[in-house]
């Protein structure tokens, strides 16, 4: 029982690269949102899902795309990245927005 | 739209000393409201949620809708809670959280 998973742990891009950074989670939630950490600005969410099929966006999702084919599985597109893009991204699942949010160990991205 | 606001970005104590992590919101509507707390190296975890009403490791946090505010306390602060402390709200299928505090209790 992994939990949630992140996929790379740190990365490093150049301007304009595109990448995925990949979550997954075993415990059958629907609920699943991506947010990024900055120093200063706190968590701001990203884009989120309310279930396979679905996504929405948050506070600050341009930039960024996502899909969520199946219900384990909600990677975040950097579709061409930019220096203002480098930060902790952290994915987060649950039952629901008004449950406990069970967060990933974070992906560490940086882009010159 | 929601929004959170937590006024200090650092907060220091002394061991002992009773400490407040304050909070306050922004949300028309009836708000379901959390701490989070990151310690050093470790995830982000829930701390506790105003729904259930209950203290964990110490803290307690109570809604005041008439002030929007949900601030954290804890009487008697231990070294072991220095950490960065977020308060969230939950509001439209989204989940917004505040800029956080960073707590350091010195001994």
């Amino acid at each position: 029982n992994a939990g949630v998973t992140q996929t790379p742990k740190f990365q490093v891009l150049k301007t304009g690269q595109s990448m995925t950074l990949q979550c997954a989670q075993d415990m059958n939630h629907e609920y699943m949102s991506w947010y990024r950490q900055d120093p200063g600005m706190g968590l701001r969410l990203i884009h989120y899902s309310v279930g396979a099929g679905i996504t929405d966006q948050g506070e600050v999702p341009n930039g960024y795309n996502v899909s969520r084919s199946t219900t384990e599985d909600f990677p975040l597109r950097l579709l061409s990245a930019a220096p203002s893009q480098t930060s902790v991204y952290f994915c987060a699942t649950s039952r629901g927005p008004s449950y406990e949010q069970y967060f990933g160990p974070g992906t560490r991205l940086t882009v010159t | 739209a929601q929004r959170v606001t937590q006024p200090e970005k650092l907060l220091s104590v002394f061991k002992g000393a009773p400490v407040e992590l304050k909070c306050n919101y922004s949300y028309s509507g009836s708000p379901e409201l959390f701490w989070y707390v990151q310690y050093s190296r470790q995830r982000l975890q829930l701390l506790l949620r105003h729904i259930s009403r209950e203290s964990i490791k110490g803290f307690t946090a109570d809604l005041n809708k008439g002030e929007t505010s949900f601030h954290l306390k804890k009487p008697f602060a231990q070294e072991e809670d220095s950490a960065m402390y977020y308060c969230a709200l939950s509001a439209s299928e989204k989940l917004v959280f505040g800029k956080g505090t960073k707590l350091t209790v010195n001994p």
